[in-house]
């Protein structure tokens, strides 16, 4: 069945570094693909979406890009806050219905 | 600002009890979501509905039922409550394929 693999946490970085959170997916036919974030205590909010080939989505200084060669859609910041400290869920939706489908997410840790 | 509405943020309940965890949505969504997440699993989907009076299991449905009986509203119950469900529980609610909406969750704690 369709489903989402993002690579396993924690991360921690230093302020002002550069992230990268993988995310590759296996899905028939042509998914949407999500980023949620979920900061303490919180519901998860969505931060970017693509919904075809080479799209990309941005929001917040995030980005990321639907590469369907490569079944991927990782999510990358140039210049890390502490703010940013939170865990990010990759997801898809499938063609046919709404169902989403999510990651195991993936914490990260931002230090001054 | 769209809002999908938890009615408690933290709940501690005694094991058999039945517990109602309530959802509203102002978003006039047709499709509504139960989550658990629990640490090292991420999100498990529960139940979901996609219609008034209509509903679906997910992934981990037993031990829950739920009940939609507006459109705006989607209740999620546990019959007897058992230590093994405490949890996050997240709903949602999606009109399309923009992607979910969430709630703020409630942490339920069995005890």
């Amino acid at each position: 069945g369709d489903s989402v693999t993002q690579m396993e946490g924690p991360v921690t970085l230093s302020e002002e570094a550069f992230l990268t959170i993988n995310c590759t997916y296996t899905a028939t036919g042509y998914p949407s693909l999500f980023w949620y974030v979920q900061y303490p205590g919180e519901g998860l909010q969505l931060l970017l979406k693509a919904t075809k080939a080479d799209d990309k989505g941005s929001n917040k200084g995030f980005e990321a890009t639907y590469r369907k060669e490569t079944t991927s859609f990782h999510l990358e910041k140039g210049s890390v806050q502490v703010s940013d400290s939170a865990v990010y869920f990759c997801a898809l939706t499938r063609q046919s219905n709404n169902d989403m489908r999510f990651g195991a997410g993936t914490r990260l840790t931002v230090k001054p | 600002d769209v809002k999908v509405t938890q009615s408690s943020r933290y709940l501690v309940k005694r094991t058999g009890e039945k517990v109602f965890l309530e959802c509203v949505q102002d978003m006039d969504h047709e499709n509504m979501f139960w989550y658990r997440q629990d640490p090292g699993l991420g999100l498990r989907l529960i139940y979901f509905s996609y219609d008034v009076k209509m509903k679906e299991k997910g992934d981990i449905p037993e031990g829950y039922s739920v009940s939609r009986e507006k459109k705006e509203r989607f209740s999620l119950i546990l019959e007897s409550a058992s230590t093994n469900q405490t949890s996050m529980y997240l709903c949602a609610s999606s009109g399309d394929r923009a992607g979910y909406t969430f709630g703020s969750g409630t942490r339920l704690t069995v005890v």
